[in-house]
Order: structure tokens, then C-alpha cells, then sequence
């Protein structure tokens, strides 16, 4: 069966500072990947997508940024963190490419900009 | 407009009641249409994929009306464990996975 990992789980850290969020998934190939940023009482907002091995597309345009070095591995960065970067960041994963297929969450990162 | 909206909630009803949640999108090239389940301070965990004119499974039944662009979500017998947020999610129609998420409706089950 498949599963997908983040880590660190928490993380609290000060502005300017960089950041190095990691996304695995086990069980698939080649699977469409996604980063999400939840704000506290808010929805989820799409950061990136990956379709593959070096193809990513940003949603949004920010100071963070996003790499997919291997099929199974999606990497969020940033060079210096904002307070507003603060949030609960998800990692998705999708099979094949079909429009009606379901996406699947990691457990998260929940980051504290102080 | 934005592209999911929900009812916010709180809903808060006694075990053993019956409590639907409501959802418009506004793309009308949407063709995949889910409900998601989150838990405070937890990941969204897929509860429902829509299908058609709707589906069951077990206390869960989703609709589906493509002509009003709305959605629902109806829980009979509701239990302690379902008290969570809602999450309603529509794709945007031609680009591949891309999902659109609603903010949620909260439900509360009191004993």
C-alpha cells in the first residue's frame, strides 16, 4: 500500500532564517505531487505541483520554493523565512492522470515563524 | 466569487441525529468531486468521492447537481466520532489535479 511521510513534523523558527521541508512517498511510481499551505482558519492554498523528476510549477509567488530530485521525493524551501510563512504545510500525492483520481495527504508540518 | 464556498458551521447536534452539509463551486468545467474529513491539528483524510448524480457508503451519502453546481453531504446516525471539520473539494475541470478546497464546516456530536 502506499504511504507518504513529512518531516519535521513541527518546526519553529525565526524570520530570515531558511527552511527545508521534506515529502516521501512509498508504494507508487511516478506519482503527481503536490505542497498545500493551510493558514489558521483558513483553507488550503496550493503552493507547487510536480508531474516528475525536475517538472515543478508554482501557484503562487512567494519566497518559497519547491525541488523534486528523485520520483518519490518533493522538497519545500525557502532562503529567509517570513512571519507570514507561518502555517501547517501538507504534502499530497496522486496516481496516474486521470482528472477524477483522489488526492492523499502526509501527516504535515506545522511551522511557527517567530 | 470564490471557487468552493461552504457553510462554516459550527454545527452541533447529539448523537444519533441526522446533519447535512452544503457546498456550491462556481467552475462549471469541474468533473471530480470529493469530501474530505480533517481533525484538529490533523491532515485532510478522503471521506467520499462524488460520482454522478451522488453516492452512499454506509452513513455517508453524497449528491451531486452538475445544473446548480452544488454539492451535499448528508451523515445519519451521527456519532461522537464524527466531529471534525468538512472539507469540500472540486478539481478545476481540464487541469490535471488541481483541486479547489472549500474552508470547511465544522460539526460538533455532543453525547
Amino acid at each position: 500500500s502506499q504511504t507518504i511521510h513529512q518531516w519535521p513534523a513541527t518546526l519553529v523558527q525565526p524570520v530570515g532564517s531558511p527552511l527545508s521541508l521534506e515529502c516521501t512517498v512509498e508504494g507508487t511510481s511516478n506519482p503527481n505531487l503536490y505542497w498545500y499551505r493551510q493558514a489558521a482558519g483558513r483553507g488550503l492554498q496550493l503552493l507547487f505541483y510536480s508531474v516528475g523528476i525536475g517538472q515543478i510549477s508554482s501557484e503562487v509567488p512567494q519566497n518559497l520554493s519547491a525541488s523534486r530530485p528523485q520520483d518519490r521525493q518533493f522538497i519545500l524551501s525557502s532562503k529567509k523565512l517570513l512571519l507570514s510563512d507561518s502555517g501547517f504545510y501538507l504534502c499530497a500525492w496522486e496516481t496516474g492522470t486521470s482528472v477524477r483520481n483522489e488526492q492523499f495527504f502526509g501527516p504535515g508540518t506545522r511551522l511557527t515563524v517567530l | 466569487r470564490k471557487e468552493v464556498e461552504q457553510d462554516p458551521g459550527p454545527f452541533n447536534v447529539p448523537e444519533g441525529a441526522t446533519v447535512a452539509f452544503n457546498c456550491t463551486y462556481s467552475n462549471s468545467a469541474s468533473q471530480s468531486f470529493f469530501w474530505y474529513r480533517q481533525d484538529c491539528r490533523k491532515e485532510p483524510k478522503l471521506l467520499m468521492s462524488v460520482y454522478s448524480s451522488g453516492n452512499e457508503d454506509g452513513r455517508f451519502t453524497a449528491q451531486l447537481n452538475r445544473a446548480s453546481q452544488y454539492i451535499s453531504l448528508l451523515i445519519r446516525d451521527s456519532k461522537l466520532s464524527d466531529s471534525a471539520t468538512y472539507l469540500c473539494v472540486v478539481n478545476r475541470g481540464s487541469t490535471l489535479g488541481r483541486l479547489y478546497f472549500g474552508r470547511g464546516t465544522q460539526l460538533t456530536v455532543w453525547p
